[in-house]
C-alpha cells in the first residue's frame, strides 16, 4: 500500500537552530502534501497545504516565514522550521493523498520536535 | 474548515469490556475515517466508511455513520490492553482536499 516516510523522527536542539523536516511518498506522487502540528493532549491542527511546484496555502494563523515549506518534488515536500523556540515544541505530521483521490490520505510516522 | 466533535473526551473501561466513541461534524462529507495514535507516535489507520454507506465492519472494530445526523460512531469490541490510545476521526471531502480532525477520544483499557 501507499506509504509515506517522515524524517526524521524526533529532534532535540538548541533554541535560534532551523529544523528541516522532510516527507516523501515512497510509491506514489503527490502533487499535494499536508503538514499537521499536533500539541500534547491535543488533536492534530492542519499548518498548510504544500503544493508541488508553487506556493504552499497556510491556515489562519500560522507564520509563512516561521513555517517554510517547499515541494520541489511530486514525492517530496519539506517543513524548515526557522529559528526554532521552545514555543514550537511540538509532534509535526506530514500526509499524502495518491493520485486516484478516492484513497485515504497516508501520514508519515510524525516528528517530535523539542527546543531546549 | 470544520474540525468534527468527538466524545467522550477520554474513556477508561476494563478489558474485555466494549467501547464505544463517537464523532459529530457539520458539513458534508465524502468520507469519514478513524485512526489511531498511541502517546507520541504516528497515526494508524483503522477503517474508512464512504457516505454512501452506513455501517462497515473490520475484526473487532465496527463503524457507523448517519449523515443526516452528521456523525458516525466508533465501537471496539472485546477490548484489551493494547487498544489503550488515542482515536480520531478525519473528516474527508474527497478530491485533493485537505482533511481535518476531530478532537479525539483517549481511551485506557484496564488489564
Amino acid at each position: 500500500g501507499a506509504v509515506v516516510s517522515q524524517h526524521p523522527s524526533w529532534v532535540i536542539c538548541k533554541s535560534g537552530t532551523s529544523v528541516k523536516i522532510e516527507c516523501r511518498s515512497l510509491d506514489f506522487q503527490a502533487t499535494t502534501m499536508f503538514w499537521y502540528r499536533q500539541f500534547p493532549k491535543q488533536s492534530l491542527m492542519l499548518m498548510a497545504t504544500s503544493n508541488e511546484g508553487s506556493k504552499a496555502t497556510y491556515e489562519q494563523g500560522v507564520e509563512k516565514d516561521k513555517f517554510l515549506i517547499n515541494h520541489a518534488s511530486l514525492t517530496l515536500s519539506t517543513l524548515t522550521v526557522t529559528s526554532a523556540h521552545p514555543e514550537d515544541s511540538s509532534f509535526y505530521i506530514c500526509s499524502a493523498r495518491p493520485w486516484t483521490g478516492e484513497q485515504p490520505q497516508h501520514f508519515g510516522d510524525g516528528t517530535r520536535l523539542s527546543i531546549l | 474548515s470544520q474540525q468534527g466533535e468527538e466524545d467522550p473526551q477520554a474513556l477508561s473501561i476494563q478489558e474485555g469490556e466494549n467501547a464505544t466513541m463517537n464523532c459529530s461534524y457539520k458539513t458534508s462529507i465524502n468520507n469519514l475515517q478513524w485512526y489511531r495514535q498511541n502517546s507520541g507516535r504516528g497515526l494508524v489507520h483503522l477503517i474508512l466508511i464512504r457516505s454512501n454507506e452506513r455501517e462497515k465492519h473490520s475484526g473487532r472494530l465496527r463503524v457507523t455513520l448517519d449523515t443526516s445526523k452528521k456523525s458516525s460512531s466508533l465501537l471496539i469490541t472485546a477490548s484489551r490492553a493494547a487498544d489503550t490510545a488515542s482515536y480520531f476521526c478525519v473528516l474527508d471531502s474527497g478530491g485533493y482536499q485537505k482533511v481535518t480532525f476531530g478532537t479525539g477520544t483517549k481511551l485506557q483499557v484496564i488489564p
